[in-house]
């Protein structure tokens, strides 16, 4: 079982639309949990990090933490073919928080 | 507020050849972190330094060093290149807390390996 999963897509979503992306971790402790985004032949970056059960807004970002079941999702809200990318799901371990562990992305096409 | 910059921004070598990869942290930061990230996959862990020592390693082979400044920029080196070293190569830079370290990405290097 892989440490960080997710479904590479596409998952394509008309403009205006609310996306809904997920990713499964296998290490029970884990703490901590980020998603990235990643433009074509760009660097990763961050738009959200989440430590605690439950909902955290910012501004269309949404991220959904569940511990129990093991899964953390990002919606975007009224989404805009600006958003059209690769999003990164990464966590630590629970016996090792210096490192970040990637799923392998899920790619996201917002249509007009 | 300078984020994290990394140079050479492209760079293409043959195999067999050594290339050093240098990263600034952002202003403020004084951890980094190395990754690879090859097409198609998520970044992989390559190691971390802090305090200018290395503090933690992913799997990859000794080929693979890196380095620390006082000033907390950092190098990563690679020796005896091979095609499976291309790749992007990612810096990271975070202030060391517990367990609460948010990482933060240069642009990368992509390295091409001929």
């Amino acid at each position: 079982q892989k440490e960080v999963e997710q479904n590479s897509g596409p998952l394509s979503v008309p403009e205006g639309a609310i996306a809904s992306l997920n990713c499964t971790y296998s290490d029970r402790g884990s703490q901590s949990f980020f998603w990235y985004r990643q433009y074509s032949g760009k660097s990763p970056e961050l738009i959200m990090f989440i430590y605690s059960n439950g909902d955290k807004e910012d501004g269309r970002f949404t991220a959904q933490l569940n511990k129990a079941s093991q899964y953390v999702s990002l919606l975007i809200r009224d989404s805009q073919p600006s958003d059209s990318a690769t999003y990164l799901c990464a966590v630590t371990l629970s016996y090792n928080t210096d490192k970040l562990i990637f799923g392998t992305g899920t790619r996201l096409q917002v249509f007009p | 507020d300078a984020g994290v910059t990394q140079s050479p921004t492209h760079l293409i070598k043959t195999r067999g050849q050594q290339v050093t990869l240098r990263c600034s942290p952002k202003s403020g930061h004084d951890t980094v972190s190395w990754y690879q990230q090859a097409l198609g996959q998520g970044p992989q862990f390559i190691f971390q330094y802090y305090e200018e020592e290395e503090r933690q390693r992913g799997n990859f082979p000794d080929r693979f060093s890196g380095h620390q400044f006082p000033n907390y920029s950092s190098e990563l080196n690679v020796n005896a290149l091979l095609l499976g070293d291309s790749a992007l190569y990612l810096c990271a830079s975070s202030l060391s807390l517990t367990g609460r370290d948010t990482q933060y990405f240069g642009p990368g290097t992509r390295l091409t390996v001929l």
